[in-house]
């Protein structure tokens, strides 16, 4: 079976970095995806590893360690509007398995 | 960059109602599509997966004859839930892909039954 792992809750005040840690358990890899979801919203793709290292888009970057079976995602100079729920994913090469999400709480 | 298109967004109706939602891939051609269902707080629960041309694979415990799955063409799937009760009441989000390529998620699709 399949298994991830992430906190459920992380606070931050403006400005700051956060990392969102993911490890997982599963039977088939193919990459690890960061998804973002606001309240009431669909979820937003963030990013895809498929390889060890790290990714880098803007404000966000997201590592992996496929012999670690860990992942994270790193969030940069930090905006009210990043407080949403972020999931980590294991594209297994059928489908998507989500964790649990973390809640990630911005403030001023 | 890739838009997948879900719609109704939001349905409210009686017990007892069939409800179609659409889910399109508008500018790409979608190998496979997938339809979830998160309930508040939670997170996405695969229900099932849809190719083209063939029947979906359905997860265990999610009903096929109450949650009907059509994939007509490579760019449409739809998601059927028939004599919906207040229990199927949930957020069911769409999602394509194109071969070897990340998810894209429609908007989803707030059901409420009555």
């Amino acid at each position: 079976g399949q298994s991830l792992e992430q906190p459920s809750e992380v606070t931050a005040v403006e400005g700051a970095i956060v990392q969102i840690n993911c490890t997982y358990q599963t039977s088939g890899f193919y990459g690890l995806s960061w998804y973002q979801q606001h309240d009431g919203g669909a979820p937003t793709f963030l990013s895809y590893n498929a390889l060890d290292g790290l990714e880098e888009t803007g404000r966000f970057s997201s590592f992996l360690s496929r012999s670690d079976s860990y992942g994270y995602l790193l969030l940069q100079e930090l905006q009210m509007k990043d407080s949403a729920s972020y999931f980590c994913a294991v594209d297994s090469g059928y489908a998507l398995n989500f964790g649990k999400g973390t809640s990630l709480l911005v403030t001023p | 960059g890739a838009v997948v298109s879900q719609h109704p967004s939001r349905v409210i109706c009686k017990s007892g109602t069939s409800v179609k939602i659409e889910c399109r891939s508008l500018d790409f051609q979608a190998t496979t599509m997938f339809w979830y269902r998160q309930f508040p707080k939670q997170s996405l629960m695969l229900m099932a997966t849809s190719n083209e041309g063939s029947k979906a694979t359905y997860e265990q415990g999610v009903e096929k004859d109450k949650f009907l799955i059509n994939h007509a063409s490579l760019t449409l799937s739809t998601l059927t839930v028939t004599s919906a009760h207040p229990e199927d009441s949930s957020f069911y989000i769409c999602s394509a892909r194109e071969e070897a390529q990340p998810q894209h998620f429609g908007d989803g699709t707030r059901l409420s039954i009555l």
